[in-house]
């Protein structure tokens, strides 16, 4: 079975801290995602990468950045975290979909971000 | 910006009907579409993918595809209290990049 996985479930910060989310997956997969759901607004797309230390931007990447150092590990930093950056985070891994119109997205578990 | 449209709901079933879950998406572009069901505090899982037009079946789930009116839809036959869940529909443009809707609450009532 796929397996992705977040560093934690629950994490609560302060206002200006810098925080760090890894995900880890061990498919082996080219793209990897980051997501934040919020209450009547789904999934939105923070950023993706499609191989190591490539990244692109998703629809809502103000104020966060990512880093893909390694194949399995992608990293979401809030560098000054704000009380708008409360929400579940959510990661995703899956296969590169060009010519594969079948593929899908594994979600790892989550983490509910708390920013005071 | 590419807009994937549901009904917040709550769509409410009695057991053993058929529910009915729609979504409709802008960009006549889009590629694939995804339904995945999410339960309460969990994350996301996959039920099943279509990319023709036309209807795809899954046990007791049908996808439907309509691209010239760009609406693809969940049919649940059989609804089971287990299936009381949130079901989000998602579109992609390049095979890479998703798009979710909001998603729609199902309830299914014993």
């Amino acid at each position: 079975d796929v397996k992705v996985t977040q560093s934690s479930r629950y994490l609560v910060k302060r206002t200006g801290e810098k925080v760090f989310l890894e995900c880890v997956q061990d498919m082996d997969h080219e793209n990897m995602f980051w997501y934040r759901q919020d209450p009547g607004l789904g999934l939105r797309l923070i950023y993706f990468s499609y191989d190591v230390k490539m990244k692109e931007k998703g629809d809502i990447p103000e104020g966060y950045s990512v880093s893909r150092e390694k194949k399995e590990r992608f990293s979401l930093i809030l560098e000054s975290a704000s009380t708008n950056q409360t929400s579940m985070y959510l990661c995703a891994s899956g296969d590169s979909g060009t010519l594969k119109p079948s593929y899908e997205q594994y979600f790892g578990p989550g983490t509910r971000l708390t920013v005071t | 910006q590419k807009e994937v449209e549901q009904n917040s709901g709550p769509l409410s079933v009695p057991e053993g009907a058929i529910a009915s879950l729609n979504c409709t998406y802008s960009d006549r572009g889009s590629q694939s579409f995804f339904w995945y069901r999410q339960y309460s505090g969990k994350s996301p899982e996959l039920i099943m993918f279509i990319y023709s037009n036309g209807d795809k079946e899954d046990g007791r789930f049908t996808a439907q595809l309509n691209k010239a009116s760009q609406y693809v839809s969940l049919l649940i036959r059989d609804s089971q209290p287990s299936d009381s869940a949130t079901y989000l529909c998602a579109v992609t443009y390049n095979f890479n990049k998703f798009y979710f809707g909001s998603g729609t609450k199902l309830n299914v009532k014993p």
